[in-house]
């Protein structure tokens, strides 16, 4: 089902390397969110966008970056500084119109293994 | 400073049995609270949210400001309702949601 897209699916780094997770959407959202799921840690924000160029840092910010430069995208950096980054990591869109606390929908997520 | 407690992990019930999943959340102004469930291999997903005061899937939750709570009720289990909810909280301009912990509900035939 598409409406917003995560890749890769699963994606293994080398100790020292950044990497790159893509985030994409075709649902004409304003607001992007960058999640990482650790078991029993639940869901924590690491960034977040409410319109294009511009973007918040969430609770867990430290070690990753991001860009707006697309509507549609919503990027996240995994850099070298992040001292525990791997997880799984869920992108999610809400729309802006209308009722504030729209929906978020969610992709279905990149599982990041740091070897 | 936003917070949201699920204090179960896990929660295993037999079918036709109900079903509590306890949310208590902390937050200075006006809450809007929000159940999400992520079944076995599917994506994470809104189950219901208070504002809407609906049943969805025979589930329903009641926020109660007194004491701070939007726990997630079901009068009898289904097995496919066995996944991991989870309890949100937003609040404030920013339009950020904050997520419980979690809790595997595992529904036993």
């Amino acid at each position: 089902d598409g409406g917003i897209t995560q890749s890769p699916k699963y994606l293994f780094r080398k100790e020292g390397q950044n990497v790159t997770l893509s985030c994409e959407q075709n649902l004409n959202h304003d607001a992007m969110y960058w999640y990482r799921q650790d078991p029993g840690q639940g869901l924590r924000l690491i960034y977040y966008s409410q319109i294009v160029n511009d973007f918040q840092k969430g609770d867990i910010a430290e070690g990753y970056s991001v860009s707006r430069e697309k509507k549609e995208s919503f990027p996240l950096t995994v850099t070298s500084a992040q001292k525990n980054p791997t997880a799984f990591y869920l992108c999610a869109s809400r729309s802006r119109r209308g009722d504030s606390y729209n929906e978020q929908f969610f992709g279905p997520g990149t599982r990041l293994t740091v070897l | 400073a936003q917070r949201v407690t699920q204090p179960e992990k896990l929660l295993s019930v037999f079918k036709g049995a109900p079903v509590e999943l306890k949310c208590n959340y902390s937050y200075s102004g006006s809450p809007e609270l929000f159940w999400y469930v992520q079944y076995s291999r599917q994506r994470l997903q809104l189950l219901l949210r208070h504002i809407s005061r609906e049943s969805i899937k025979g589930f329903t939750a009641d926020l109660n400001k007194g004491e701070t709570s939007f726990h997630l009720k079901k009068p009898f289990a289904q097995e496919e309702d066995s996944a991991m909810y989870y309890c949100a909280l937003g609040g404030g301009s920013n339009y950020k949601l904050t997520f419980g912990k979690g809790t595997l509900l595992t529904v036993n035939p």
